[in-house]
């Protein structure tokens, strides 16, 4: 099974800015996926992140709101720009092994 | 359209209770389905996965089972405990591409 941190557990923002999101696995994978979970909701998946190539968007998901980073097999990174309460969220990594998927502790932003 | 639902959204029962958890799906060509386990502000836990060939996977006091013709998957937990209150969350994957579609999730207490 994989072992995925993610940094930081919690943030409380000001709206207009950005938080970036760092996700660590501790083995080379080769999809990592991002989530958002808005309160009393369940999950939605915000984006696909392949190493060396650029991110694949859901739909209502942008690049510009939600930059992803992938720069190794291990490692991925998800910003949230120009915040809004409404981004207010659990946001989760995940990774997935042929058949199981494993996901991060999540973290919880406030936006205020 | 891939939808998963899942029935009841909040569940509240007495400890030492035996109780089923529903998920149902749209689409019954499924690649598996997976439970987690989320508790509060917190990542998921996976519990158990089922591929499309299985009826049933048993993990301690926890057995799920899938029926791919009615399209519905349950959870069923043993003898619950106070440690059981969480919410379970069904996901099913389509293909093998590895994305997950979540149902909303059912909010469980078990009471001492």
């Amino acid at each position: 099974s994989a072992v995925i941190s993610q940094k930081p557990s919690r943030d409380i923002c000001q709206r207009g800015t950005s938080l970036t999101i760092q996700c660590q696995v501790d083995s080379q994978v080769t999809m990592m996926f991002w989530y958002r979970q808005q309160p009393g909701q369940s999950l939605t998946l915000i984006a696909t992140a392949n190493q060396g190539s650029e991110a694949t968007y859901e739909s209502g998901f942008v690049i510009d709101k939600f930059p992803i980073s992938r720069p190794n097999l291990t490692f991925s990174t998800l910003t949230v720009s120009n915040m809004s309460p409404e981004d207010s969220s659990i946001y989760l990594c995940s990774v997935a092994e042929p058949r199981v998927a494993f996901f991060g502790q999540g973290t919880r932003l406030t936006v205020v | 359209k891939q939808e998963v639902t899942q029935i009841p959204a909040a569940l509240s029962v007495p400890e030492g209770e035996n109780l089923v958890l529903n998920c149902s799906f749209t689409d019954s060509a499924i690649y598996n389905l997976q439970w987690f386990r989320q508790d509060p502000g917190k990542g998921l836990t996976s519990l158990l996965l089922i591929q499309s060939s299985q009826r049933e996977q048993t993990s301690g006091r926890l057995n799920a089972s899938l029926d791919k013709s009615s399209g519905r998957s349950t959870l069923y937990i043993a003898a619950s405990q106070p440690g059981d209150s969480a919410t379970y969350l069904c996901a099913v994957k389509w293909d093998s591409s590895y994305k997950l579609i979540f149902g909303s999730g059912t909010r469980l207490l078990v009471r001492p």
